[in-house]
């Protein structure tokens, strides 16, 4: 099975400032999707941002971004303009057809 | 309306018990997911359903009984409960799985504690 790792277990930000989270993941595939997942104190999970493997344009979604390097099996998440609601856990993720694994999560603090 | 909603939010039983969570989607998604996630927020993978055929059963205790009964429902039964079973169980759905326009939809999960 594919293995996502999060090296970064805690990380805390500025309110405004920008802040990358890591990710990367171990697979033998060629094809496959990579997600980051945000989960509040609600427990909600809350898609933020997609990549497919196959295309080399990072993904944006407004202050979200990727850095996606498929040769060194890495998806980064930036966020810019870090807000106070953006205090949650992340959580980077590894779909291939019905499988979807999850990294260990970052809890990231954005500070006022 | 709820896309996918779980019943129970919270379950506080004893050891020993048997228990029920009720998933259901009303998203017309044919794939459907259980999730546990434990104390340290690891989320990880319990079972895959597509079109009510189980695809994904990663090694999970036998004490775990999926069933889904339609396409739209997933419920998770769980006999001779245990301490360390306790966790959030997610329940998700999928239209299309491995997909990029067919990310997870996720309930809002089951507190189950075991005393």
């Amino acid at each position: 099975a594919q293995t996502v790792t999060q090296s970064q277990p805690e990380m805390s930000v500025q309110e405004a400032e920008t802040v990358t989270l890591s990710c990367t993941y171990d697979t033998s595939e060629n094809n496959y999707y990579l997600f980051w997942y945000k989960q509040p104190p609600s427990r909600q999970m809350i898609l933020v941002i997609r990549q497919e493997a196959y295309k080399q344009q990072n993904a944006t979604e407004n202050r979200f971004s990727v850095n996606f390097q498929k040769a060194a099996k890495s998806f980064s998440l930036k966020i810019s303009d870090s807000q106070l609601g953006d205090t949650a856990m992340y959580f980077c993720a590894f779909m291939k057809q019905a499988d979807m694994r999850f990294g260990a999560g970052t809890r990231l603090t954005v500070k006022p | 309306d709820t896309a996918v909603s779980q019943t129970p939010k919270y379950l506080v039983t004893q050891m020993g018990n048997d228990k029920s969570i009720k998933c259901e989607q009303n998203l017309g998604h044919d794939t459907m997911y259980w999730y546990k996630q434990d104390s340290k927020k690891f989320l990880k993978i319990m079972f895959s359903y597509n079109n009510k055929e189980l695809i994904i059963n990663e090694t999970v205790p036998n004490r775990f009984s999926p069933k889904s009964p339609d396409k739209a429902h997933l419920n998770l039964h769980i006999n001779s409960l245990e301490l360390g079973d306790s966790a959030v169980y997610f329940c998700a759905s999928s239209q299309d799985p491995g997909s990029y326009n067919s990310p997870l939809h996720f309930g809002n999960g089951t507190r189950l504690t075991v005393t």
